[in-house]
Parts: C-alpha cells; sequence; structure tokens
C-alpha cells in the first residue's frame, strides 16, 4: 500500500541555520504530496502541496518539490527562525482516493 | 472565515464515563475524518464519514463510535474512557472528488482521562 518515510527526528538547530527534513514515499499512480506543520497544542496545519511531478510548493519560507524519479518530497528553509519550531509531517494522498498517509513526524527545535 | 471548528479544546473525563467530542465545519465538504493523535505521532485514522456513509477503519476498537447528523456536524462517542484512550483527537473535512485530496484540520481536542 502506500506509505510515507521521513526523517527521524528531533532536529535541532540555530537561528538562521539550513533546514532539509528529508520524506520519500511509496505509492501507485500520482499522488498528491503534502506537508503538514503542527505547533504546541494545536491541530495540523497545511504547510505546503504539490500535486504533480516537478511542481514546487512553498510558503513561509518553506520549500519542497515534488520528485518523481526520487520518489521524494524533500522540506527546505534557507534559514529557520525560532517560531518554525514544530513537529512537521509528510503525508500524501492518491488522486482518487480520500485516504491520507502520514509519515511519522519530524520534531524541529530552533534556538536563539 | 471558513473553517473547522472543535469543542471543547480540552476534555477531562473519568475513567469508564462516556465522553461526546465535537466537531463543526463551515467549509461545507462532503468528507469528515476523526483522528487520534497521541504525543505528536502521526494521527491514526479512527474513521471517516463520505455524506452519509461511515467507513471504520479495521483496528479502530469498539469503543469508539460516530454520528454525522449532517453536513455540518460530527461527534466522537467513546462509550468507556480508558488510560490508554487520553490523546489528542483531530476532526479534518476534505472537499471530497478526484484531486480535491486536501484535508483541512481542526484546532482538535486534547482528552484528559483521570
Amino acid at each position: 500500500g502506500d506509505s510515507v518515510t521521513q526523517m527521524e527526528g528531533p532536529v535541532t538547530l540555530s537561528e538562521e541555520a539550513f533546514l532539509t527534513i528529508n520524506c520519500t514515499y511509496t505509492a501507485t499512480g500520482y499522488p498528491s504530496l503534502f506537508w503538514y506543520v503542527q505547533y504546541p497544542g494545536e491541530g495540523l496545519q497545511l504547510l505546503l502541496k504539490a500535486t504533480k511531478a516537478d511542481d514546487k510548493g512553498s510558503n513561509k519560507g518553506f520549500e519542497a518539490t515534488y520528485r518523481k524519479e526520487t520518489t521524494s518530497f524533500h522540506l527546505e528553509k534557507g534559514s529557520v527562525q525560532v517560531s518554525d519550531s514544530a513537529v512537521y509531517f509528510c503525508a500524501l494522498s492518491a488522486y482518487n482516493n480520500n485516504d491520507m498517509r502520514f509519515g511519522a513526524g519530524t520534531r524541529l527545535t530552533v534556538k536563539p | 472565515d471558513a473553517m473547522v471548528i472543535q469543542n471543547p479544546r480540552y476534555q477531562v473525563t473519568q475513567f469508564g464515563k462516556p465522553v461526546t467530542l465535537s466537531c463543526s465545519q463551515t467549509l461545507n465538504h462532503n468528507v469528515m475524518y476523526w483522528y487520534q493523535q497521541k504525543s505528536s505521532q502521526a494521527p491514526k485514522l479512527l474513521f471517516h464519514y463520505y455524506d452519509k456513509d461511515f467507513n471504520n477503519e479495521a483496528d479502530t476498537p469498539d469503543n469508539f463510535q460516530s454520528r454525522r447528523p449532517n453536513t455540518s456536524f460530527c461527534f466522537l462517542d467513546i462509550r468507556s474512557p480508558g488510560l490508554g484512550d487520553a490523546a489528542m483527537y483531530l476532526c479534518a473535512t476534505l472537499a471530497g472528488g478526484p484531486g480535491y485530496n486536501e484535508q483541512f484540520f481542526g484546532p482538535g481536542t486534547r482528552l484528559t482521562v483521570l
């Protein structure tokens, strides 16, 4: 079945450091790919998404590119801030399917 | 603003005492989901409704039930909460249909079982 594997955490960075959180997927067909962010005590918020190969999703300085050849959707940010501290979930959903598959989540802590 | 609302945000119940969690949406989405999330792990799908059609996950305990009286509202009933049911419960919605597969999440209800 469809699945998502993402980088184990926790990740601790200093402010203004470069961030990469790796995400790879297994799916039949052409899934849509998502990054959700969860701040402490909150629900999941959509951070960015991509619906087809080579699409780049971007939001709040975060980017991820849908790479079909490597079945990856890695999350990157050039300069993290303390306010980016949260748990990040990679997820996929098949085109004609209502279910979403989540990765295990990666906790990011950014220190001043 | 269109949104997904969960009430209450925090719920405390006693071991074995039934509890109901509420979710409402103003998005007019066809699909509504209930997830259980423990300790910032990945959300675990309990069940979902596509319109009035109920879909239960195979490993969802019988202790968990759901009702969807209309498009806007969905309830999660825990008939006899155990200590292991303490968790964050997330409601999500989906427009439904091919290509409309982004889920919109509510803020969650944190359930404590004493």
